[in-house]
């Protein structure tokens, strides 16, 4: 079986200030791991993705994520938020076929 | 460009009243999934089609049916909607080779009078 943790429910943060969102996951065989963004009535986009190869993962708008196994961690960072950037975020494990595992979601909100 | 659509965007029904929700994807992919997502609450997967092969998660409701005529279209079914199931209903794809990699539609939130 396998699991997902998002540590923070809601992360208020002023424009412009970094911002970290953190997922820590559990799982008995080894695992794929997402970020997904949700705007308001929307579906899940896909943020970005660890398959293999570099720990370090970007995504085209600036966010970025580091897989440490050790600590089984898979966290979302960014520099430098815009009021844009306010929405849910879903961490998720992959590693059954068929089937992903989603945390609760982190409600990023960006304030001027 | 390749996308998952579903239609409506928007649905009220009447409590215990019928509802079919539908979900359609030119992207091909082999596998098709309902999720039920309440507020501030992650994806629940519903079931999934893998080509016709039905799978159904153990915690489903009977009251919860699925079809999938093609591989383009996949259906939701409520035969009794209850007022616990007003939610988004979100359907996805991913192929069968990169399963993992999900591709949502942009979901139908459902309102149950």
């Amino acid at each position: 079986a396998q699991s997902v943790t998002q540590l923070d429910s809601q992360v208020p943060v002023f424009e412009e200030a970094p911002v970290e969102l953190r997922c820590n996951y559990s799982s008995s065989v080894s695992v794929y791991l997402f970020w997904y963004v949700q705007y308001p009535n929307q579906g899940l986009q896909l943020l970005l993705k660890y398959l293999s190869g570099s720990t370090l993962v970007e995504s085209i708008n600036g966010f970025e994520a580091e897989f440490n196994k050790s600590q089984t961690s898979f966290h979302l960072r960014k520099p430098s938020v815009h009021i844009s950037d306010t929405a849910e975020y879903f961490c998720a494990v992959a590693a059954n076929a068929g089937k992903s595992t989603f945390g609760d979601g982190t409600t990023l909100t960006v304030k001027p | 460009d390749a996308m998952v659509i579903q239609n409506p965007r928007y649905q009220v029904t009447q409590f215990g009243k019928p509802v079919t929700l539908s979900c359609s994807q030119t992207l091909n992919h082999n596998v098709m999934y309902w999720y039920q997502q309440k507020s501030s609450q992650a994806p629940k997967l519903l079931f999934h089609y893998y080509d016709k092969d039905f799978n159904n998660e153990a915690d489903t409701p009977d009251n919860f049916q699925s079809r999938r005529p093609n591989t383009s279209f996949c259906f939701l079914d409520i035969r009794s909607p209850g007022l616990g199931d007003a939610a988004m209903y979100l359907c996805a794809t991913s192929h069968r080779d990169t399963y993992y990699e999900q591709y949502f539609g942009p979901g139908t939130r459902l309102t149950v009078t």
